[in-house]
C-alpha cells in the first residue's frame, strides 16, 4: 500500500521561503508521477506542478512558474517542492498525490494523497 | 485553461435518496479525461471516478459517472451516511490541470 507524508508547512512572512518534503513508502518515486495539489482556507483544490517519473518533464501552474520548484531525491524516495517569494495567496494546505498511471504511463489524474501539510504567508 | 464549473454548489439529499452532480467544461474535454474525488472535512481528497466513468479501486457501485465533451454528470444512486461530502470534478485532458469549484451534499 502506497503512503505520503508531507512534512515542513509553517508561518512565512511574505517574499520568503519554505520547502515541503512528501516521504512515499510503498512505491519507487521512479515509477511514478507525482504532484502537488493545494487547497486555500475554504476553498476548492489547485493543481500546482507534476514531475514525471522519468524526471523528465516538469510541469507547473502559471500562478506558481518561476517561484516554486518541484523536485525529488530517489535515495529518499522523497518528493519536494521549494517555494520562494512566496505571496500571502500561497497560503494553503499542499498535499503530495501520486499519478494514476505507472511507470512511464502519465495519467494525470491522482490515485493517492497525502494528509496535507499547511502553508501560511503573514506579516 | 479549461474552466470546470459544478453545479449546484450545495445539493441537499435525503438518506437513501439519489443525488446528480454536474460538471461542465467551458471546452471540450476529449478523450472523457475527467475525474472525480470525494473530500470528507479535514480529509485529503479520495479518487472516485477516473476515464468519465471508470470507479476507482474499492469504490462502491453506486457512485457512477457519465457524461463526454463538456457535460459530465456523476451520480450516486442511494445515498448513505458516509456519502455526505465535497464533490470536485478535475479535467486533465491539457495542463493546467484544473478543477470545478466543488459541490457540497449535505443532509436534508
Amino acid at each position: 500500500e502506497v503512503h505520503l507524508l508531507e512534512s515542513g508547512g509553517g508561518l512565512v512572512q511574505p517574499g520568503g521561503s519554505l520547502r515541503l518534503s512528501c516521504a512515499v513508502s510503498g512505491l519507487s518515486l521512479r515509477d511514478s508521477a507525482m504532484s502537488w495539489v493545494r487547497q486555500r482556507p475554504g476553498k476548492g483544490l489547485e493543481w500546482v506542478s507534476t514531475l514525471t517519473s522519468s524526471g523528465g518533464a516538469i510541469y507547473y501552474a502559471d500562478s506558481v512558474r518561476g517561484r516554486f520548484t518541484i523536485s525529488r531525491d530517489n535515495s529518499r524516495n522523497t518528493l519536494y517542492v521549494q517555494m520562494n517569494n512566496l505571496k500571502v495567496e500561497d497560503t494553503a494546505i499542499y498535499y503530495c498525490a501520486k499519478d494514476g498511471g505507472y511507470a512511464d504511463t502519465l495519467s494525470k489524474w491522482f490515485d493517492t494523497w497525502g494528509q496535507g501539510t499547511l502553508v501560511a504567508v503573514s506579516s | 485553461e479549461k474552466v470546470m464549473t459544478q453545479s449546484p454548489v450545495t445539493l441537499s439529499v435525503s438518506p437513501g435518496e439519489r443525488a446528480t452532480l454536474s460538471c461542465r467544461a467551458s471546452q471540450s474535454v476529449n478523450n472523457r479525461y475527467l475525474a472525480w474525488y470525494q473530500q470528507k472535512p479535514g480529509q485529503a481528497p479520495r479518487l472516485l471516478i477516473y476515464g468519465a466513468s471508470t470507479r476507482a479501486t474499492g469504490i462502491p457501485d453506486r457512485f457512477s459517472g457519465s457524461g463526454s465533451g463538456t457535460e459530465f454528470t456523476l451520480t450516486i444512486s442511494s445515498l448513505q451516511s458516509e456519502d455526505f461530502a465535497v464533490y470536485y470534478c478535475q479535467q486533465y485532458d491539457n495542463w493546467p490541470l484544473t478543477f470545478g469549484g466543488g459541490t457540497k451534499v449535505e443532509i436534508k
